[in-house]
């Protein structure tokens, strides 16, 4: 089962952006990269998946280098509501079916004024 | 669109006693799972259910849990009896299908005694 490694924590001035790594070195080719946040008291929150192409929607930036063995999520503008638990996950499990989703311990972001 | 709704949302109760816990997941969701998650852990998937069938229960400790999903669509978690590391989280999810991104509901917060 592939694995994901993040760090710990760290902080991020509110209106920049905050950049968010993942290792995934043991990923295979055909598992997706998934990230969720968890505010305090509330449930996990998807933010956003990728193959391997580069995504975008309204919350965030997914990059994934091209040997796909890790990747970076990227809050453009962080505000206070982003301190939050952030989760990068790799999905694993049989293809034609469905995947299981391992949590890490995630990365703690503090967003400050 | 409404969530995934849980309840109740806390439950104190003492050792070898029995709790049971309700999941209603979004409308037209296929896949419902339940988490448990320990204070400072990310979420561990205990059960995935795919209609009313069980496809993942590997985490499962079925000595003393138990769920159901009839009809396909509520969900109940029960715990039988109760022990002190039991104390978690409890977080239910869906997904349209299982590839899917997953929902999840507040979670019910128990505490054993």
């Amino acid at each position: 089962d592939a694995k994901t490694t993040q760090p710990p924590s760290m902080d991020c001035a509110e209106g920049r952006a905050a950049n968010l790594p993942c290792n995934h070195s043991t990923i295979s080719g055909n598992e997706y990269v998934y990230w969720y946040r968890q505010i305090h008291s509330q449930g996990p929150q998807y933010i956003i998946h990728g193959l391997k192409n580069n995504e975008t929607n309204e919350m965030a930036s997914l990059i994934i280098t091209e040997d796909r063995k890790s990747s970076t999520l990227i809050l453009p503008h962080a505000t206070l509501r982003d301190t939050a638990v952030y989760y990068c996950i790799v999905r694993v499990g049989p293809t034609d079916s469905w995947g299981k989703f391992q949590f890490g311990a995630g990365t703690q972001v503090v967003v400050t004024p | 669109e409404a969530g995934v709704a849980q309840s109740p949302r806390y439950k104190i109760i003492e050792k070898r006693q029995s709790v049971a816990f309700w999941c209603n997941p979004i409308s037209g969701h296929a896949t419902l799972y339940w988490y448990q998650q320990i204070l400072g852990q990310g979420p561990k998937l205990l059960i995935q259910f795919q209609n009313n069938g069980v496809v993942d229960d590997s985490q499962l400790p079925k000595d003393r849990f138990s769920a159901e999903r009839l009809k396909g669509v509520d969900s109940t978690l029960k715990i039988q009896p109760a022990k002190l590391e039991d104390s978690a989280v409890y977080l239910c999810a869906s997904s349209l299908r299982g590839m899917s991104e997953q929902y999840f509901g507040p979670g019910t917060r128990l505490t054993v005694t």
